[in-house]
């Protein structure tokens, strides 16, 4: 198992142009989420799904977009990059059911908005 | 709204000895789930331990253990003999149970941990 894949690892963009990060995972999880980490504030959730065709909100959800079309795989838009958005990414997935069970990370994407 | 408190925005400890990492939450649920992430370096997210509400007794996995005080909302982590590569970041995450399936993960800020020879 690959487990949770991250693409890509490192990206900079220019304020205005919109991006896709990519995530997948293998484990044919059901639950699926997007975190931003920046310094002093811990990872805060953006965006998550609890299965296919199912996203919600998250604590810090404007300038990013998601959608679930397949178990696999969950991408995070950036619609109109601001230098706000400059931030390591991560996505996690976990198993539904129970609830205590772990999230699997990957590796995190380091996004730079210039 | 969920909120998880660390207080301690570094700690260090002398390798072979024991620290403690304080956590605290806020929350109106009776069912949910408690854990600590560590994240080194390399940035990777690790599960280090997990507690589950419902459980009076404290979890334990080899070196760390936590002490889960309900009432107080409170659940520390306890690093014994520590190690050189314990040195890291560490996260304090809640989630509360729902029916039929997984709730979001709310983290702290997190504390970071050095370990010194």
């Amino acid at each position: 198992n690959a487990g949770v894949t991250q693409t890509p690892k490192f990206q900079v963009l220019k304020t205005g142009q919109s991006m896709t990060l990519q995530c997948a995972q293998d484990m044919n999880h059901e639950y699926m989420s997007w975190y931003r980490q920046d310094p002093g504030m811990g990872l805060r959730l953006i965006h998550y799904s609890v299965g296919a065709g199912i996203t919600d909100q998250g604590e810090v959800p404007n300038g990013y977009n998601v959608s679930r079309s397949t178990t696999e795989d969950f991408p995070l838009r950036l619609l109109s990059a601001a230098p706000s958005q400059t931030s390591v990414y991560f996505c996690a997935s976990s198993r539904g059911v129970p609830s205590y069970n772990e999230q699997f990370f990957g590796p995190g994407t380091r996004l730079t908005v210039l | 709204a969920q909120t998880v408190t660390q207080s301690q925005p570094e700690m260090s400890v002398q390798e072979a000895e024991t620290v403690t990492l304080s956590c605290t939450y806020d929350t109106s649920e009776s069912d949910y789930y408690l854990f600590w992430y560590k994240q080194p370096p390399s940035r990777q997210m690790i599960l280090v331990i997990r507690q589950e509400a419902y459980k009076q007794q404290n979890a334990t996995e080899n070196r760390f253990s936590v002490n889960f005080q309900k009432a107080a909302k409170s659940f520390s982590l306890k690093i014994s003999d520590s190690q050189l590569g314990d040195a890291a970041m560490y996260f304090c995450a809640y989630r509360r149970w729902r029916q039929g399936g997984s709730e979001k993960l709310v983290f702290g800020k997190g504390t970071k941990l050095t370990v010194n020879p």
